[in-house]
């Protein structure tokens, strides 16, 4: 592993079903990010975590949740999915900490659609 | 609250053709902003940050603090920068920091 892995890469899921998206990050950034992509509102922050064993509330909350039980992990859940959360998803990290890094890495995404 | 716009979904352009890609920010304290490039089904890849004043692949941006904007700048255009384009501004809050991102702009450079 290298940076940001995320899985699936693609899914399909019937309206209602339970989903868990999976990130993990082999660099020990402390801040873990979801975001959803959706043509037109760019990328909206969904949850996010500064560190392990602590959460909160990004621009987009609704329907989703998360947990981060270690440093590395992330994963994204949603309880009953509907086809509003049709979206490319992407998970990000970054140290958490301010100074010339700033950026954030991002995995390579999850194309969800809810049918 | 902070806030990013990216007037322009689509911009299109010739090859050669100087390229100008807008980004306007609101955020009440000092902002630090960042440019992302995602290119066709690839992942977002971070290309410039204005605390760094750097130039990367020929593109440029500028903090002007005044008009509250971070355009994104290349003076000729190449047919390899067609991508998705994202303006982002980190905040900070006291329960750490934020990233926001611009609604993103479709550059095409046509041959």
């Amino acid at each position: 592993i290298a940076g940001i892995t995320q899985a699936p890469t693609s899914q399909i899921l019937a309206a209602g079903r339970r989903m868990t998206l999976r990130c993990t990050q082999d660099m020990r950034h402390n801040a873990m990010y979801w975001y959803r992509q959706d043509l037109g509102l760019g990328l909206r922050l969904i949850h996010y975590s500064n560190t392990a064993g602590t959460t909160g509330k990004g621009e987009v909350p609704d329907g989703y949740s998360v947990s981060r039980a270690n440093t590395d992990d992330f994963p994204l859940t949603l309880a009953s999915a509907v086809p509003s959360q049709t979206s490319v998803y992407f998970c990000a990290s970054s140290t958490g900490t301010g100074g010339v890094a700033g950026g954030y890495t991002f995995g390579s995404g999850t194309r969800l659609t809810v049918v | 609250a902070q806030r990013v716009t990216q007037p322009e979904k689509l911009l299109s352009v010739f090859k050669g053709a100087p390229v100008e890609l807008k980004c306007n920010y609101s955020y009440s304290g000092s902002p630090e902003l960042f440019w992302y490039v995602q290119y066709s089904r690839q992942r977002l890849q971070l290309l410039l940050r204005h605390i760094s004043r750097e130039s990367i692949k020929g593109f440029t941006a500028d903090l002007n603090k005044g008009e509250t904007s971070f355009h994104l700048k290349k003076p000729f255009a190449q047919e390899e920068d067609s991508a998705m384009y994202y303006c982002a501004l980190r905040g900070w809050e006291t329960s750490g920091s934020r990233l926001t991102f611009g609604e993103g702009t479709q550059l095409t450079v046509n041959p």
